[in-house]
């Protein structure tokens, strides 16, 4: 199985709407961490936020926000008011521990976002 | 901070030939991993290091890629010899463990590699 499943490869959003790009994961571990990071044409990875699996509250980061679903295994990525510069490829990612107790790093295929004006 | 610095940003090289890429990471952090990123596979995470020992490298594709990590300040990935199929971005990046919830992993810009 896929460890981070990103089920939308491409996604146009309105500027100044909402968006939601999808993430799912699959883990056995009960202590992981999920990442969401950006990637503008110009090739650079940003990281944008964390959530944690203890976290008891979604993780924000002023227009980000993580709309985590721990029982369903999702971890989407929430933009409000969408600006141009939002226009990017996005990456899910995610740590866990493995049965020896080392990290394992995924990351997702990406959703690339174009932002209309 | 300089963040993750990588070198050389462009690598274009005739299959055969060996090719070093360099990465120097933030100062302080405690894991550095090297990734590749291609059209076809996405982001492969290739072998990352914990305080500069090797912890994982299942995803290093075969004998021809390996890579160093001699002191905290530097790490080098080598491909030897190379081929046409090893074209890539190759990224860096590095973290602390302790704190990646707050700044996640920090990725060079880069090295677009590319075998003719």
């Amino acid at each position: 199985a896929q460890k981070i499943t990103q089920t939308q490869p491409g996604m146009f959003v309105q500027e100044k709407e909402a968006v939601t790009l999808d993430c799912t994961y699959d883990t056995s571990d009960p202590s992981y961490g999920l990442f969401w990071y950006k990637q503008p044409s110009s090739g650079e990875m940003i990281f944008l936020i964390y959530q944690g699996s203890y976290d008891q509250q979604n993780a924000t980061e002023g227009r980000y926000s993580l709309n985590f679903q721990k029982a369903r295994k999702s971890a989407n990525l929430v933009i409000s008011a969408s600006q141009l510069g939002d226009s990017a490829m996005y990456f899910c990612a995610m740590r866990e521990k493995n049965l020896y107790n080392f990290n394992k790093f995924y990351f997702g295929s990406g959703t690339k976002l174009n932002v209309k004006p | 901070d300089a963040g993750v610095i990588q070198s050389p940003r462009h690598e274009v090289t005739e299959m055969g030939q060996e090719v070093t890429l360099r990465c120097k990471p933030i100062s302080g952090h405690d894991y550095l991993f090297w990734y590749r990123q291609t059209m076809m596979r996405g982001l492969e995470l290739l072998i990352y290091f914990n305080n500069n020992v090797p912890i994982d490298d299942s995803g290093m594709p075969e004998d021809r890629f390996s890579a160093k990590m001699p002191n905290a300040s530097f790490s080098t990935l080598k491909i030897q010899p190379s081929e046409p199929r090893d074209s890539a971005v190759y990224f860096c990046a590095s973290s602390f463990n302790a704190r990646d919830r707050l700044y996640g992993y920090t990725f060079g810009s880069g090295t677009r590699l590319t075998v003719v």
